[in-house]
């Protein structure tokens, strides 16, 4: 089946400082992919639509200043934190539909990246 | 009102139990659900999706959708302590523009204890 891929897995880094993560979709084309957050202990909320050529969709209330992103290519699409606090520390995952005429299915998730600022 | 509210966990059963999770949505247009099943530290894997009314079998797993209650339904037979996850309800919504864009519940934890 389709696989999406994350990296890093996780990171930390200092306040203030950038974090880019990146999203894959290793066998398959995506011109949309979803960007997740996950605070401990709640559910995902969805940040961002990520559109393959075009403006990223956010979702009311997410910051597009902080929360950059761009979607270069059919198959990556990456997710920049600006100025990272600790409270943006948590769990951010990718995803993407599969293509074709299943596009209306489901989504194909990333592994995650576990995001902790100092 | 939240878009999709499932019932507040946690929900421990003991092996070979049936364990029940129950979802409700808002939006009536919905067309599209699925059950997700989420391990501590990892993403979300889909167990089950649905989209007619009615009952879909898939090994232990019966998900139940009722569009006119709005309420959709995960029964796991035989519960197995591996089960023992957070269970995402997870629908997509009628219209727009994005493909595949899902709207979450909040997550029901499952514990099954030998």
């Amino acid at each position: 089946g389709a696989v999406v891929s994350q990296h890093p897995s996780w990171v930390i880094c200092k306040s203030g400082t950038s974090v880019k993560i990146e999203c894959r979709s290793l066998d398959f084309q995506a011109t949309t992919m979803f960007w997740y957050r996950q605070f401990p202990k709640q559910s995902l909320m969805l940040m961002a639509t990520s559109n393959e050529g075009s403006k990223a969709t956010y979702e009311q209330g997410v910051e597009k200043d902080k929360f950059l992103i761009n979607h270069a290519s059919l198959t990556l699409s990456t997710l920049t934190v600006t100025s990272a606090h600790p409270e943006d520390s948590s769990f951010y995952i990718c995803s993407a539909p599969p293509p074709g005429p299943r596009r209306t299915d489901t989504q194909y998730f990333g592994p995650g990246t576990r995001l902790t600022v100092l | 009102q939240k878009e999709v509210e499932q019932n507040s966990g946690p929900l421990s059963v003991p092996e070979g139990a049936i364990a029940s999770l129950n979802c409700t949505y808002s939006d009536r247009g919905s067309q599209s659900f699925f059950w997700y099943r989420q391990y501590s530290g990892k993403s979300p894997e889909l167990i089950m999706s649905i989209y007619s009314n009615g009952d879909k079998e898939d090994g232990r797993f019966t998900a139940q959708l009722n569009k006119a209650s709005q309420y959709v339904s995960l029964l796991i037979r035989d519960s197995q302590p591996s089960d023992s996850a957070t269970y995402l309800c997870a629908v997509r919504p009628a219209g727009g523009t994005s493909y595949g864009k899902l709207t979450f519940g909040q997550g029901t934890i499952l514990t099954v204890h030998p």
